[in-house]
């Protein structure tokens, strides 16, 4: 089956602008979660949906934010960019929202702003 | 919450042991583990639950030590594939998954 899509793969955006990001989970999955990715950071949990709620936010700004449609897909937007935004967007799709099921991620968006 | 990796990164030769170690200072529900190669998404390796349920790669090998809110990952016999970047992740019972920092794994003939 098809794996986490995610789009656009890459973007260059300016300070100021905004962005949307896209995921599309694996079919079947409920929840979907995404992470800021940037060198000795690690993964940095930015929010959780599980049909269609966000059920968990990571400690980010209000500029960054998102929603999941019925379908389960899910995009994330960020307002207002800033030159620290710069950085591997992941998102990862799961079965359901429990902590005893794998994760799947997609191959990111890398966010440039110049 | 972020849970803490050591060592931050790990040099090694072909056939040789490692383990990696993560820890938390909340008790935990799940530790996840995770590997990431350099342009490439993580892939899921294991999950230790709390109570002593494992699910995971048959080759992968893991321990969870829940009053002390900890885990290793041990990595046996190492092949080159397994460079890359090892990620822990744990959950609270809260349905969110925090990764820690990351250990860098390489691998050398």
């Amino acid at each position: 089956k098809a794996g986490v899509t995610q789009t656009p793969r890459y973007l260059i955006k300016t300070r100021g602008q905004q962005v949307t990001l896209s995921c599309s989970p694996i079919s079947g999955h409920r929840s979907v979660s995404w992470y800021q990715q940037t060198p000795g950071q690690g993964l940095q949990f930015l929010f959780e949906y599980f049909s269609e709620t966000q059920r968990n936010k990571g400690n980010f700004p209000g500029r960054f934010s998102g929603r999941q449609f019925s379908n389960s897909r899910s995009e994330m937007n960020v307002s207002t960019l800033e030159l620290g935004d710069s950085a591997l967007y992941l998102c990862a799709s799961s079965l359901n929202a429990r902590g005893n099921t794998e994760a799947f991620f997609g191959q990111g968006t890398r966010l440039t702003v110049v | 919450q972020q849970p803490v990796q050591s060592p931050q990164a790990v040099i090694l030769r072909e056939g040789e042991d490692a383990v990696i170690n993560c820890s938390s200072s909340k008790a935990l529900y799940s530790v996840h583990w995770y590997r990431q190669k350099h342009g490439e998404a993580p892939i899921f390796l294991m999950i230790l639950l709390k109570g002593g349920e494992q699910k995971g790669h048959d080759k992968i090998s893991a321990s969870f030590n829940e009053k002390k809110q900890q885990s290793s990952l041990y990595l046996t016999a190492s092949q080159l594939s397994y460079s890359g970047t090892y990620f822990c992740g744990t959950d609270l019972n809260t349905d969110k998954l925090i990764f820690g920092t990351g250990t860098r794994l390489q691998v050398f003939p």
